[in-house]
């Protein structure tokens, strides 16, 4: 069993919509990589966070490291933000120098 | 421009025949990684690089090798590919560890015949 587990796996939207995309895992960690990987496969790093809320333009990303739970948020979402996205734990029990990933949230926003 | 090139980006090969998929960093970062993505797997970690010589597994490291002579260079060995390694492979490095940016290379489609 994964111990990263993302919910939703699919996501499919209206552009304009808020998306929230969550993350949870098992074991305790010390930080968390979100991560967004373009259609055509490139993976590119959207924050790195280990304890509250960060943002950058619409994306909002918040972490709560005691209930084990990581939230990505998109706001007023666009056909642009179509992706997957991967949230990758660090720390704890994955060992500090290694990620574990979750299989990704594949997200599609309809124009 | 700061990046991570990875190649070839794509190759196709035959079961038992070596190959090297290399690996290069221009911005000077210590820590350097290489992944392999599978449908409904996942990424996952194959090997990894804290510094120049200092080479550590990760969670499927069988059948890879690597080595870290430079520090901008990371390649990843295959000595005797299989079907099973057939495969989207990503190199990564970042400033210090994993607590940084992860800077990911364009992928390498592997096909093993």
């Amino acid at each position: 069993k994964n111990e990263v587990e993302q919910s939703p796996q699919n996501l499919t939207a209206q552009e304009g919509e808020f998306i929230t995309i969550n993350c949870s895992y098992s074991v305790g960690i010390s930080a968390l990589h979100w991560l967004q990987q373009h259609p055509g496969g490139g993976i590119v790093s959207l924050f790195m966070l280990s304890s509250g809320k960060k943002k950058h333009g619409r994306l909002i990303a918040t972490i709560n490291i005691q209930e084990k739970h990581s939230s990505l948020h998109i706001t007023a979402s666009h056909p642009r933000d179509s992706a997957v996205y991967i949230c990758a734990p660090v720390g704890g029990e994955t060992s500090g120098s290694r990620l574990t990933f979750g299989e990704g949230t594949q997200l599609t926003v309809n124009p | 421009e700061a990046q991570v090139t990875q190649n070839p980006r794509y190759l196709i090969t035959v079961t038992g025949k070596k190959l090297t998929v290399t690996c290069s960093q221009n911005m000077n970062h210590e820590y350097m990684s290489w992944y392999r993505q599978d449908p409904g797997l996942g990424l996952r970690q194959i090997y990894y690089s804290m510094n120049v010589e200092v080479t550590d597994k990760g969670d499927v490291p069988e059948g890879y090798k690597v080595s870290r002579k430079e520090k901008r260079n990371f390649p990843l060995i295959l000595e005797s590919p299989s079907p099973n390694q057939t495969s989207l492979y990503f190199c990564a490095s970042a400033a210090g560890g994993v607590y940084n940016e992860q800077f990911f290379g364009p992928g390498t489609r592997l096909t093993v015949l």
